[in-house]
């Protein structure tokens, strides 16, 4: 099995509408990531977690939020969706700040 | 401002042929540089990291790379490339201003030819 699973893979939703993706892993990490990729731009920060009960905005947090509902379990939600949020998304952990960082597969997300 | 340049954004390689890809950064103290690989649908796989030490680092699947603090480079290599490293790389640094976190570049995508 997967050390870090992304829910759902592919997703297609329209202009306002509330989102979550979700994240798994299986490392026992304390550490969570969440990135979007966009062609030209490579990876950017939105949202990281130390622990449960540490989270932090990265570079492009506006638009979205996130949930740390376990140490193994890390969700963004993208309250009103918005066409420029459609991205490639990726969740990652490590067990240290310069770690090597573990990524889930992805998920596409297309809004239109 | 910090940012780490990928001026290459495609490359094409026979296969067999030796491989560069170029990873520029700026920043003022010698950052933490990693070297990640992207096949196609799936997620980022660390190849090889430079935190302090030999500046030649040995990485998975064959790869190397050299940080060269004069070029403030850390180019990638691979001395015989397979058709199987055809894939996105990304350089990222490690910065420790404000908050910790790393910085990907905008990937280059490597081409395998027969």
């Amino acid at each position: 099995d997967a050390d870090v699973t992304q829910t759902p893979r592919n997703r297609i939703t329209k202009t306002g509408k509330r989102i979550m993706l979700e994240c798994s892993q299986t490392k026992g990490h304390d550490r969570m990531y969440w990135y979007r990729q966009d062609p030209g731009l490579g990876l950017r920060l939105i949202y990281y977690s130390f622990d449960v009960k540490d989270i932090n905005k990265g570079e492009i947090s506006d638009g979205y939020s996130v949930s740390r509902q376990a140490q193994a379990k890390f969700s963004l939600s993208l309250e009103s969706a918005i066409p420029n949020q459609t991205a490639l998304y990726f969740c990652a952990t490590s067990e240290g700040v310069w770690s090597e960082q573990y990524f889930g597969p992805g998920t596409r997300l297309t809004v239109t | 401002a910090q940012s780490v340049t990928q001026p290459d954004i495609h490359i094409t390689v026979s296969e067999g042929a030796s491989l560069e890809l170029r990873c520029n950064y700026s920043y003022g103290a010698t950052p933490y540089l990693f070297w990640y690989v992207q096949s196609p649908g799936q997620g980022l796989q660390l190849l090889l990291k430079y935190f302090s030490g030999d500046t030649l680092v040995q990485g998975i699947k064959g790869f190397e790379a050299e940080f060269k603090r004069s070029q403030s480079s850390f180019n990638l290599r691979k001395p015989s490339v397979h058709w199987s490293d055809a894939a996105e790389y990304f350089c990222a640094v490690g910065l420790n201003t404000g908050f910790q976190k790393l910085v990907f570049g905008t990937g280059t995508r490597l081409l395998v030819s027969p």
